[in-house]
């Protein structure tokens, strides 16, 4: 089946700086990526779709400036917590898809703490 | 707007007896539905879909059908074992182009031996 990873699995930072989560397909080529945002014993709650050489489309509610996505190729999605504060510690999910069956492949997820 | 609504757990069973997990939706166009699994540390896999009225999904022994008339989505099994402890999720998406996923709050399942 794909795979979808992601990197880290897990960090820490301290309050304001910036942190780096990448989502990468290994194995097809994927048009889209979304970024989901789950908070315990919540559910995913979608932040923005990306599409690969375009513009992130953002959630309402979601900060375009906080939160920047970049999708510079086919195989990888960045997302960036821009001076990250404690309110921003949560499971960050990527997912990609590569047809119209609205199948989406899910990473492993990324658990950011906040200090 | 488009919402799933999943029973609250978690859900405790012992090996070998019947689950079912309720899934209702309400969505603003015609829905595709979708049944996620989470097993501990990993991410979200497909565990089934239907896309269209009346059709069943089913893989490794779970379905579920789509009740257009009740907008549910519930998910079975006839005998879980404990490799099936994970959180499961009812997930829509709505032919909007976007196929962005509308989540339930997921349901955990634990299986006792």
């Amino acid at each position: 089946g794909a795979v979808v990873s992601q990197h880290p699995s897990r960090v820490i930072c301290k309050s304001g700086t910036s942190v780096k989560i990448e989502c990468r397909s290994l194995d097809f080529q994927a048009t889209t990526m979304f970024w989901y945002r789950q908070f315990p014993k919540k559910s995913l709650m979608l932040m923005a779709t990306s599409n690969e050489g375009s513009k992130a489309t953002y959630e309402q509610g979601v900060e375009k400036d906080k939160f920047l996505i970049n999708h510079a190729s086919l195989t990888l999605s960045t997302l960036t917590v821009t001076s990250a504060h404690p309110e921003d510690s949560s499971f960050y999910i990527c997912s990609a898809t590569n047809d119209w069956a609205y199948t989406q492949y899910f990473g492993p997820g990324t658990r950011l703490t906040v200090l | 707007g488009d919402s799933v609504t999943q029973m609250e757990g978690p859900v405790t069973l012992s090996e070998e007896a019947f689950l079912t997990i309720n899934c209702t939706y309400t969505a603003t166009g015609y829905p595709s539905l979708f049944w996620y699994v989470q097993y501990p540390g990993e991410g979200l896999q497909l565990l089934l879909k239907a896309t269209k009225a009346d059709d069943k999904g089913s893989n490794k022994g779970f379905e579920a059908t789509y009740r257009k008339e009740t907008t549910s989505f519930h998910l079975e099994k006839g005998s879980v074992q404990v490799s099936d402890s994970a959180v499961y999720f009812c997930a829509l998406t709505v032919d909007t182009g976007r196929r962005a996923l509308t989540f339930g709050s997921g349901t955990r399942l634990q299986v006792q031996p």
